[in-house]
């Protein structure tokens, strides 16, 4: 596709529930981001790829929350037993390289926790 | 750590001033910086990169400078108008890429 995909767009959880976001970077990108953002902050750091392997995921904010990246090209972030602090926008990035290159971001997953 | 700053949090400006924007970072060996733009609800749309080795960027109304030693940036933004109503946000490239908390952008026609 012409730029980073996420999936779904909105998701509304019961609190316990597990969720799976879904990112498909740009073709050929080698690094991929997640992120973190609470309304009215800035985007927290949550983990990055290169290709398959998760290089950092110093960002995550416990157990529950895990991230794949299986072939290198689309990622999943998982949150097990959603809470509702968990309530938060999700954006994915990617850049073509690792280091001093551009990084493109989707539009971001809105999750709410109910 | 490597921390990101952006002063101030929010700014309010009557259309057609001149303004900038602040970026300070921590850990100054960098890759790049990129100022984004964030309008409510939106996802970031890049406005400007700069790699680590360069001063400046320009792009249209816009320039953003890096002062890589002293661990610095600032986005100008000339004659503004209500259109560049947006959090903007500065994000600054390790390995991993570093965003600060953002500054929230009025203007008023």
């Amino acid at each position: 596709g012409a730029g980073v995909s996420q999936s779904p767009r909105y998701k509304v959880a019961k609190r316990g529930q597990d969720v799976a976001l879904r990112c498909d970077p740009i073709s050929g990108h080698v690094s991929l981001f997640w992120y973190q953002q609470a309304l009215g902050q800035g985007p927290e750091f949550l983990t990055y790829f290169q290709n398959e392997a998760q290089l950092d995921k110093s960002g995550l904010p416990s157990d529950r929350f895990f991230a794949e990246r299986p072939e290198g090209s689309v990622s999943t972030l998982k949150i097990q037993r959603t809470q509702q602090e968990d309530s938060a926008v999700y954006l994915c990035a990617s850049s073509p390289i690792q280091g001093a290159t551009e990084a493109f971001f989707g539009q971001g997953t809105r999750l709410t926790v109910v | 750590k490597q921390e990101v700053t952006q002063i101030p949090a929010a700014l309010s400006v009557p259309e057609g001033e001149n303004l900038v924007l602040n970026c300070s970072f921590t850990d100054s060996a960098i890759y790049n910086l990129q100022w984004f733009r964030q309008d409510p609800g939106k996802g970031l749309t890049s406005l400007l990169l700069i790699q680590s080795s360069q001063r400046e960027q320009t792009s249209g109304r816009l320039n953003a400078s890096l002062d890589k030693s002293s661990g610095r940036s600032t986005l100008y933004i000339a004659a503004s108008q209500p259109g560049d109503s947006a959090t903007y946000l500065c994000a600054v490239r390790y390995n991993d890429m570093r965003f600060g908390a953002g500054t929230r952008l009025t203007v008023k026609p």
